[in-house]
C-alpha cells in the first residue's frame, strides 16, 4: 500500500495560474517533504516540516509556499508559475533510519 | 558538509552482465547511506539503506551495497542485470539536519 500519496499526478496549468499540489501519508510521521525534480537532475530540496515547523531552503524562490494543516496533508502552492518552474515536484516522508518514502510525484507542465 | 559523488552519468551494461553503479561519500560523521531507483514518471523507491550496521546491505530487486569506510565509497552492485532494471539510480547521504543529500544520479541502460 502507497505510504504517500500525491495529487494529481499530472497538472498543465498557465503561465502566471496558480496552482496547488497535495500529499498525504499514512505513516503518521512528524516530517514531510517537498522536492522539486527537474529532467535528468537529481531531485532538489524545497521545503521540510518537523510537525508544524516549516523550513524552507535558503535558494527555495518566493514563488514557492507551503502548507500543512494537520501531520498528515501537505500541500505545495506555486503563485505563479513560470516556464522554468516546469517540473516533477515529489512529497516524501520519513522512515526510522531517516530514509525518505517517496510519492509517485505529480509533473507539472506550464504552458 | 556530507556529500556524495556518482561517477558515471550512465552505465549501459547487457543483460545478464554485472551491475557497479559508483558512489562516493563525505562525511565528518559516521554516515547515513542511500540507494534509490527511479523509472520514468515516477517517484524514488528505496533500494537499500546503510545505517552502521552490517557493511554489506541487501536490498530490493537483487541489488547489495557494501560500505567501505577506507574508499569512503558505497557500490551498488548486481550480480546480473536484468531488462527491468534499466532506470536511474541515485545515491544519498544524510546530512547533519536530517536531511537526504542526493547524488547527480547514474542513468543504467540494459542491452538485449
Amino acid at each position: 500500500d502507497a505510504m504517500v500519496i500525491q495529487n494529481p499526478r499530472y497538472q498543465v496549468t498557465q503561465f502566471g495560474k496558480p496552482v496547488t499540489l497535495s500529499c498525504s501519508q499514512t505513516l503518521n510521521h512528524n516530517v514531510m517533504y517537498w522536492y522539486q525534480q527537474k529532467s535528468s537532475q537529481a531531485p532538489k530540496l524545497l521545503f521540510h516540516y518537523y510537525d508544524k515547523d516549516f523550513n524552507n531552503e535558503a535558494d527555495t524562490p518566493d514563488n514557492f509556499q507551503s502548507r500543512r494543516p494537520n501531520t498528515s496533508f501537505c500541500f505545495l502552492d506555486i503563485r505563479s508559475p513560470g516556464l522554468g518552474d516546469a517540473a516533477m515536484y515529489l512529497c516524501a516522508t520519513a522512515g526510522d533510519d531517516g530514509e525518505l518514502f517517496f510519492g509517485e510525484g505529480s509533473r507539472l507542465t506550464v504552458l | 558538509a556530507q556529500s556524495v559523488t556518482q561517477l558515471g552519468s550512465h552505465v549501459s551494461v547487457s543483460e545478464g552482465a554485472l551491475v557497479l553503479l559508483r558512489c562516493n561519500y563525505s562525511s565528518s560523521v559516521p554516515p547515513y547511506l542511500f540507494w534509490y531507483v527511479q523509472y520514468p514518471n515516477q517517484g524514488l523507491q528505496l533500494l537499500l539503506k546503510y545505517t552502521s550496521a552490517a557493511t554489506l546491505v541487501k536490498g530490493i530487486n537483487g541489488f547489495e551495497a557494501e560500505f567501505k569506510k577506507s574508499e569512503t565509497s558505497f557500490h551498488l552492485t548486481k550480480p546480473s542485470a536484468h531488462m527491468s532494471d534499466a532506470a536511474e539510480y541515485f545515491c544519498a547521504v544524510m546530512d547533519s539536519s536530517y536531511k537526504l543529500i542526493f547524488g547527480s544520479g547514474t542513468r543504467l541502460l540494459v542491452r538485449p
